[in-house]
């Protein structure tokens, strides 16, 4: 079953503005990780949130998680043209071992 | 530190062989996970192994796909008896400790012809 779902599935905005992205989820869990990955590369880790924790700060990124919403948001501020790339949202729920479930991802151009 | 290690990058195999793709874990991982993902689709967990023992094996398909971690080299991988549908980019992660941050490789992308 699908328990990450990302919105919007496709984002273009300009290059200095913030781009804003939601991931929900179905289940309880542990924690929800953010990645980001470039067209036909790996995935890289962007940030980890506990099921705990309410807001996290690394740089440019900024990530929110409501738990009684089932939701999460990740915010790129002042963004770049080399952020341009797809951003999942990963989630381990709660009482079952630590595999990640996904969700279909979205596509960000930010434009020069 | 290396980061996860994969290879081979790039894998074609015919109809009906066998491929076998290695993940080495990142330095002080002993968790590993496989994913497979389809072109615009998101990664589909396949197992989850922690040294010599499979965890969770519940997104791996039960007839020609198997997977191992033994205690002295990498994680494997192995497709036998490949089919079209096969065809993907799969991935694996490792990660210190259940519930942590997990790193990626850059995957291997299989062709099947």
């Amino acid at each position: 079953s699908q328990q990450g779902e990302e919105d919007p599935q496709a984002l273009s905005i300009q290059e200095g503005e913030n781009a804003t992205m939601n991931c929900s989820y179905k289940t309880s869990i542990n924690n929800l990780q953010w990645y980001r990955q470039n067209s036909g590369r790996g995935l890289v880790h962007l940030i980890l949130i506990r099921s705990n924790e309410r807001e996290k700060h690394s740089g440019r990124l900024r990530v929110t998680l409501d738990t009684s919403k089932k939701s999460s948001s990740l915010l790129i501020t002042a963004s770049r043209a080399a952020d341009t790339a797809s951003y999942f949202c990963a989630t381990d729920a709660a009482g079952a071992n630590s595999k990640l479930t996904f969700g279909k991802g979205i596509t960000l151009s930010v434009r020069p | 530190n290396a980061g996860v290690m994969q290879n081979p990058r790039h894998l074609v195999r015919r109809r009906g062989q066998e491929a076998r793709l290695r993940c080495s874990p990142m330095k002080g991982h002993s968790h590993v996970y496989w994913y497979r993902q389809l072109p615009e689709e998101g990664l589909k967990f396949m197992v989850y192994l922690q040294k010599e023992n499979i965890i969770d094996e519940s997104g791996m398909p039960k007839e020609r796909f198997s997977a191992e971690f033994p205690k002295e080299g990498p994680s494997i991988l192995r497709i036998q008896q490949v089919v079209r549908g096969d065809s993907a980019a799969y991935f694996c992660a490792s990660s210190r400790a259940p519930y942590t941050e997990a790193f990626f490789g850059q995957g291997t992308r299989l062709t099947v012809v």
